[in-house]
Order: structure tokens, then sequence, then C-alpha cells
């Protein structure tokens, strides 16, 4: 059990284009879902904290005009890189909360040309 | 901001030897969980520890929690090459949410066949 799915793996855009990152909890339901960038070789950065029903909260110098996340359902949450630049590339995962434990999803290889 | 520190940054070692990684830590905790990231993947959840607990056992693995020194190790026994892996130790921090955590910088294992 505690299976994350997230979608896409990979994408490579063009700059100035728009993202959608879906993660979704296949077989328990999420009040809360975690987003986390990661750059090569270094530890997870978190984003934002994706509350069902609620805006999400944003970390500290995390823009969140340009990072959208939205967590309609209890089992789906997105992330929407907007207007994405180069230095946006970066590897995104989510995960998602039961009890204690965050599970995660495979994660996300942006690419932004 | 960053918590935890792993130790080392990265240690290589033979096929049935152990490896020991260890996590020190800034503030009170309400546990301290450790997690595996195979290389651009997720995060593959291993153990949780307790701010009250000094010792817990999953299979192969070991950990310990010193409070006292805010550290935790994290002992794999009788490696084998599938081990090969980041390694990364996250508290969640007294105070705060069960669930949010804060991510070390991890260890790169590396076991020889």
């Amino acid at each position: 059990g505690a299976v994350v799915s997230q979608h896409p793996s990979w994408v490579i855009c063009k700059s100035g284009t728009s993202v959608k990152i879906e993660c979704r909890s296949l077989d328990f339901q999420a009040t809360t879902m975690f987003w986390y960038r990661q750059f090569p070789k270094q530890s997870l950065m978190l984003m934002a904290t994706s509350n069902e029903g609620s805006k999400a909260t944003y970390e500290q110098g995390v823009e969140k005009d340009k990072f959208l996340i939205n967590h309609a359902s209890l089992t789906l949450s997105t992330l929407t890189v907007t207007s994405a630049h180069p230095e946006d590339s970066s590897f995104y995962i989510c995960s998602a909360v039961r009890g204690t434990i965050q599970y995660f999803g495979a994660g996300t290889r942006l690419s932004v040309l | 901001s960053q918590q935890g520190e792993e130790d080392p940054q990265a240690l290589s070692i033979q096929e049935g030897e152990n490896a020991t990684m260890n996590c020190s830590y800034k503030t009170s905790i309400n546990n301290l969980q450790w997690y595996r990231q195979n290389s651009g993947r997720g995060l593959v959840h291993l153990i949780l520890i307790r701010s009250n607990e000094r010792e817990k056992h999953s299979g192969r693995l070991r950990v310990t929690l010193d409070t006292s020194k805010k550290s935790s190790s994290l002992l794999i026994t009788a490696s084998r090459a599938a081990d090969t892996a980041s390694y990364f130790c996250a508290t969640a921090n007294s105070g705060g949410s069960n669930y949010k955590l804060t991510f070390g910088k991890g260890t790169l294992l590396t076991v020889n066949p």
C-alpha cells in the first residue's frame, strides 16, 4: 500500500511555457501533500505544503505565482510551473502523507530550453 | 534550511560489509526518519524512530537516536549491491507538525559487488 504516482516523469519545454506536474495517491487519501525541488547531488528543498481544499503554504523564497499548487481532491495535487525559464530546470518530487510517513512519487525531471 | 547533516557524504564498501551513516541535527524533534533514494528516483521510507526511542531495527537496518547529542545513525548490515543509493535523514521538529520534514544532505552509499 501507500503508492504515490507522479506524472510526467520527464518533460522538456520551451522557455516561457507552463508545465503541469501531477501527484496522485493511488491507494489512500491524503489531506496533505508536499512539493520538493532537488538539484543534482543535493538534498530535497521543500517548496510548499499542499492542503486539500485550501491554499498551499509556500516556504520562504518560493514564488507562489510562479509555482501554482492546486489540491482539489484527497488524491490529487498539481504543481504548475508558469512561464518556465532555464533556471527552473530541476527535479521536482511530491509526497503524500499517511499517518506520520511521507510517501514519495518517483519525481519529474524538468528541462527548460 | 537544511537541519540534518549526514556523515560521511560518500561511502564505498564491498558487498557483505556493514555500512554506517550518521546524521546530526540542531533543534528538538518529534521523530527522525531515514529515507533511501536511488539515482533519479523518488524517496523510499526506511524507518522512523521517535524522540523517546533509542534504537530500532527493521530487517538489516538498525537505527539509533541520541537526543542529548542530537544525532542518529543508520547501520546496514551484510550490504548488497542493491543497497547502492543515497540515504537521507529527515527530522520532524518539535512544535511543528509530525509530518513536515527537514531533510539532511544525504550520504551516497556505493556497495561494490
